[in-house]
Order: C-alpha cells, then structure tokens, then sequence
C-alpha cells in the first residue's frame, strides 16, 4: 500500500516559468491537502479539496496559485509566473472521507523542493 | 491569526532526559490533537494523537498530556534519544471539518 507519492522531489525553475507539482494520495483517500514549508518554518495550509471540488483554498494566494483534483489522476498545485519568493518546500497529505469518526490522520509525501532561481 | 500556539521554537536536551513540548489553541470546537514528527527532507508523520475526552494518552515514549479547561496540550518523550532529533508538530481540528491547523513546530536536537 504505497503512501502518498509526489513527483518531481525536486523542481527548479527560472523566473516566470511555471511549476507543476503532483500529488496521488494514499488508496483510498478522498481528500488532499497542499501545505507549504519555509526553511526553519512550520507548515502553512494553502489547499484543501477533494475530488473534483475545492473545499477551503483560504490559504492560497489568490494570483498565480491554483489547484485541482480531478476524478481521475493526481492532484496538481500549479504556480505560474514563479518568483524568488515561491522557493520552498511544497507538501502534499491525504486522507479519508470526513465521516463520523473524528480522529482521521494525515498522511503526508516526502514533499516537493521547489527552487526559483 | 494563528490558531495553534507552539513553544519553544527549538529545544535542547541531553540524551535520557525529559523533552516538553507545549501547545496552545483557542477554538473550543477542536476536538483531534495530533502530534507530527518530521525529519529533515522528509515529510512530517504521525506520531500520537489524542481527543479531549481524556487527560493523557501514552504510547511508549511518548506522552500527550491534555488540559481542555486551560486550552492547552504538550508532548513529552521520556528516556530521550538522539534519534529523536527531529521537528515536532502539534495539530488541531474540529470535529466536522477535515483542516488541520498547525503549530509552528519545534526543533528538538537530544544530545549524546
């Protein structure tokens, strides 16, 4: 049962260009969250959707920012016209459907090293 | 306006010691308090996580003591070991809603 896979680990790109980041969640989990990391920093939400819908995108700047997930395939959290200032460290996680149950963990991936030069 | 409060910022410790680590929250509609272990160049992973319907949660070493009437939890790792050098997370969420919000982590280093 792989865990939550993203690709590429590492992105570099120049300024203006566009990043593509992917995300495939963990069988049988319906909800992916985008969260990014500045080095020495914690971990600050930008995306929360399920398939096919954006749940709560409150933390994603409102330019050059957008996500999906589609019915089929990964999740992409796609930044275009990139600057200097999007270098950091971009994680996906997962879970199950939100249900009864309160406890539902997040599983996240290794993550996504974008570098902006 | 950050919804989970997380001290300190880093945290030193001597190989078998007692390592603490403090979170704050104010929304009394969480109801999950999970701990998240990350190490560099990895993503962050589940370590311990507790409800409000008890006081403390213990699984080995670690111990997630919980005061809902103070608005506060905290880690604790007992016998500490350099292998737990690692950033720590505390997290919240409310029962109906499937967004978690994060402490600003902190940086343990366990000395030999």
């Amino acid at each position: 049962n792989a865990g939550v896979m993203q690709n590429p680990r590492h992105l570099v790109r120049r300024r203006g260009q566009e990043a593509r980041l992917r995300c495939s969640p963990m069988k049988g989990h319906s909800h992916v969250y985008w969260y990014r990391q500045l080095p020495e920093e914690g971990l600050k939400f930008m995306v929360y959707l399920q398939k096919e819908n954006i749940i709560d995108e409150s933390g994603m700047p409102k330019e050059r920012f957008s996500a999906e997930f589609p019915k089929e395939g990964p999740s992409i959290l796609r930044i275009q016209q990139v600057v200097r200032g999007d270098s950091a460290a971009y994680f996906c996680a997962s879970s199950q459907r939100t249900g009864l149950a309160t406890n539902e963990k997040l599983f996240f991936g290794s993550g996504t090293q974008l570098s902006v030069l | 306006q950050q919804q989970v409060k997380q001290s300190p910022q880093s945290l030193i410790v001597q190989k078998g010691g007692i390592s603490i680590i403090n979170c704050a929250y104010e929304n009394t509609a969480f109801d999950y308090f999970p701990w998240y272990q990350q190490f560099p160049g990895k993503g962050p992973a589940l370590l311990i996580a507790i409800r409000p319907d008890v006081s403390e949660k213990k699984e080995g070493r670690f111990t997630i003591s919980f005061n809902k009437s103070a608005k506060q939890f905290s880690l604790h790792i007992m016998d500490s070991q350099p292998g737990d050098s690692a950033t720590y997370f505390c997290a919240a969420k409310t029962y109906n809603f499937n967004k978690f919000y994060f402490g600003s982590g902190t940086k343990l280093n366990v000395k030999p």
